[in-house]
C-alpha cells in the first residue's frame, strides 16, 4: 500500500514568488493535514482538509492556503514568499477526521527561499 | 497550545533505557508518538487514547496519565536504530494534532 506522496521533494524559489506543493494521501484516507517544520519552531500545524473543505487552520498568515480535490489529493500554496518560509512542508493523511485518528506523514517538500 | 517535551536531548549507550516525557496544560483526548530520522518523514509509533492505558511494541512502550495530562515514552535496551527525534502530538478537543518541540535521542555503540 503506497504511503503519502508529496511533490516536489526539493525546490528553490525567490522571495516574492509563489509556490504550490502537492500531496497524494494514502488510498482510502479522506483527511489531509499540512505541517511546516523548521529547526526553531518544530512541527507547526497549517491546516486540515476533509471532503474538500478546510476543517481547521493554524496560526499562519493568509499567504498560506490550500485546497483538497474530490479524490482527496491536496495542494497547498504560499504566495509572496519570504525568506522565513524556508522549511520542510509535511503532508499527513488519516482515514477519517476527528480525535484519535492516526496520521501518516509523507516525506515532505523541502522549500528554500532565496 | 503546544505540549512540552523533556528532556530536549539525551545521549545513551546502546542497551541503556530512556524515558521521554510529554506534558500539556489542556485536558487531552489522545497522545500520539512519532520518531523522525534526519531527512526523513516522522514515523508513527503509537497512539494512546484517554483512559490511562499503556501501549507498547517490541521494547518501546508508552503510558498516558489523563488526569495529569502527561504521557511518557519508554525505550528499553535501546538499539542504534532508535536514534532520532521523538515527537509527541496531543489532541485536546480541537480535533487537530499539536506537536511538541521534539526530543533528540542519540544512541552510541
Amino acid at each position: 500500500k503506497a504511503g503519502v506522496t508529496q511533490t516536489p521533494r526539493y525546490l528553490i524559489k525567490t522571495r516574492g514568488q509563489q509556490v504550490t506543493l502537492s500531496c497524494s494521501p494514502i488510498s482510502g484516507h479522506r483527511s489531509v493535514s499540512w505541517y511546516q517544520q523548521t529547526p526553531g519552531q518544530g512541527l507547526q500545524f497549517l491546516f486540515e482538509y476533509f471532503s474538500e473543505t478546510q476543517r481547521n487552520k493554524g496560526n499562519f498568515p493568509g499567504r498560506f492556503s490550500g485546497r483538497q480535490f474530490s479524490n482527496s489529493r491536496s495542494e497547498m500554496n504560499v504566495s509572496t514568499l519570504e525568506l522565513g518560509d524556508s522549511a520542510l512542508y509535511l503532508c499527513a493523511s488519516s482515514r477519517d477526521r476527528g480525535a484519535g485518528n492516526t496520521i501518516y506523514f509523507g516525506e515532505g517538500s523541502w522549500l528554500t527561499v532565496v | 497550545q503546544q505540549p512540552v517535551q523533556s528532556p530536549q536531548a539525551v545521549i545513551l549507550r546502546e542497551g541503556e533505557d530512556a524515558v521521554i516525557n510529554c506534558s500539556s496544560s489542556k485536558a487531552l483526548y489522545s497522545v500520539h508518538w512519532y520518531r523522525q530520522k534526519h531527512g526523513e518523514a516522522p514515523v508513527f509509533l503509537m497512539i494512546l487514547l484517554k483512559g490511562g492505558e499503556q501501549k507498547g511494541h517490541d521494547k518501546i512502550s508508552a503510558s498516558f496519565n489523563e488526569k495529569k495530562q502527561q504521557s511518557s515514552l519508554y525505550l528499553t535496551a535501546s538499539q542504534l536504530s532508535y536514534s532520532g527525534t521523538y515527537f509527541c502530538g496531543t489532541e485536546a478537543g480541537a480535533q487537530k494534532l499539536v506537536f511538541g518541540q521534539g526530543t533528540r535521542l542519540t544512541i552510541n555503540p
